[in-house]
């Protein structure tokens, strides 16, 4: 089992829809998760931080479960601009500093 | 500038020929990692260092590839004899602390032809 799972997609929405991605991580001590951006041939930018009583970024919700051992990222509103690749990233706890990433969902938004 | 800088950003290479690729990070980041990712595919660890040390080298794919650091800044990854399976973009990042927010480099795009 990968340490960190996600559906590649592409998920087509249209404009203006809800959309939602999970990612589950296999080692159960993990303490940091975050979701990033990485958009075509550039690099992976920091989108949010998961805490465990979630949080929200405007359209943007982060949730984690540490009991099913998953993260999630919800977008409402959906824009085009929102074309993207979103990685889920795990780090564990007793390791140097491993940043696991997920390789990644594409979302493809339009018109 | 403020960000994670890398050079070069693009780099064509013969197979067998030695390649440097350079990383500067954000001034005071003490943790310094380097990623490579291939088209299309998901991001790949290399190595972690954490001032001039790496307490993680694991991701290092063979012993053609290495890396140091020197002053806790700047970082070089040095791959030797080159194959074409080499090509792929590194990606450096760099962060304040263990579990604190990373970011990027724009990443060295390293063709081997």
């Amino acid at each position: 089992r990968k340490e960190v799972e996600q559906d590649p997609g592409p998920f087509n929405v249209p404009e203006g829809a809800t959309v939602a991605f999970n990612c589950t991580y296999s080692n159960s001590a993990s303490q940091s998760f975050f979701w990033y951006r990485q958009d075509c041939r550039k690099e992976p930018k920091l989108l949010m931080s998961v805490y465990s009583s979630g949080n929200e970024d405007g359209r943007f919700t982060a949730q984690l479960n540490r009991a099913s051992q998953y993260i999630s990222l919800l977008i409402r509103d959906s824009k085009l601009s929102d074309s993207a690749t979103y990685l889920c990233v795990v780090l564990p706890t007793g390791t140097a500093s491993k940043l696991t990433f997920g390789t990644g969902t594409r979302l493809q938004v339009t018109l | 500038g403020a960000g994670v800088s890398q050079s070069p950003s693009n780099k064509v290479t013969e197979k067998g020929k030695d390649v440097e690729l350079r990383c500067d990070p954000i001034s005071g980041h003490t943790a310094l990692y380097w990623y490579r990712q291939s088209l299309g595919q998901g991001l790949e660890f290399l190595i972690y260092f954490q001032g001039n040390s790496a307490p993680d080298k694991s991701g290092l794919p063979s012993d053609r590839f290495s890396a140091e650091r020197t002053g806790g800044s700047v970082s070089t990854l040095t791959i030797q004899r080159t194959q074409q399976e080499d090509s792929a973009v590194y990606l450096c990042a760099s962060s304040s602390g263990r579990g604190n927010t990373i970011y990027f480099g724009e990443g060295s795009w390293l063709t081997v032809v």
